[in-house]
């Protein structure tokens, strides 16, 4: 069964820090998302990384991915408060003829608070 | 603003009660996708359809159901609701009936409470 552990839940960070979220997941899987959460609303999507190695950055949030560790991580430079929020980051099964399903397996969620 | 549409917004019931939700897909996606958030469960992949047809199911209760009509928009229908379904549930759409690149967009959610 394929799982997804996020670390840390419940970080509270201040404003100016950098910080780093872990995602570990069970199985082989070339695609790992992330997702931002703003209460009560939709998710809005981060990043998708989708090979070994691969590194995108926007702004001040910058995702990586290591799937021989099968670990991503989701880091944060200078933290504002703006950047509240829940953070998730899913899996999916890679079809061995390329794509994927679309059948997102979510981590429970970081929910990051960033106090000034 | 995702494109991915989603009605009603807010669902209040009682146990026992039958409801359905409605999600439009972007215009030109296939596929639609349902996830259930809850507070127990975290989010978790329902059903998926494409162009009409069920292509894949995750952890969705007998109680419920979803289709997926000509064009293209979907329901999810909960009936024999029990406490336990309050969550906020969301549609996804996808162009293909694969992700080639990892496009999914999700709606803002139908936040269903059953009291």
């Amino acid at each position: 069964e394929l799982k997804v552990e996020q670390n840390p839940l419940f970080p509270s960070m201040q404003e100016g820090k950098n910080y780093t979220i872990y995602c570990n997941y069970s199985t082989t899987s070339d695609r790992l998302y992330w997702y931002r959460q703003d209460p009560g609303k939709s998710l809005e999507s981060l990043f998708v990384l989708l090979s070994n190695g691969a590194v995108k950055q926007e702004g001040r949030l910058m995702a990586s991915l290591d799937t021989k560790a099968r670990l991503s991580t989701l880091h944060i430079t200078a933290a504002v408060h703006d950047l509240s929020a829940t953070y998730f980051c899913a899996v999916d099964r890679v079809l061995n003829y390329g794509g994927s399903q679309g059948n997102l397996i979510f981590g429970k969620g970081t929910k990051l608070s960033v106090k000034p | 603003d995702s494109g991915v549409t989603q009605t009603p917004k807010h669902l209040i019931t009682a146990t026992g009660q039958r409801v359905t939700l409605r999600c439009s897909p972007r215009s030109g996606d296939l596929s639609v996708y349902w996830y259930q958030q809850s507070l127990d469960q975290g989010l978790q992949f329902l059903i998926q359809y494409y162009n009409g047809e069920e292509r894949a199911k995750g952890n969705i209760l007998e109680r419920f159901s979803a289709q997926q009509f000509p064009d293209l928009h979907s329901e999810l229908n909960l009936s024999s609701l029990e406490l336990g379904d309050s969550a906020l549930y969301f549609c996804a759409s996808s162009v293909g009936i694969r992700l080639l690149h990892g496009e999914l967009f999700f709606g803002e959610g139908s936040r269903l409470t059953v009291l």
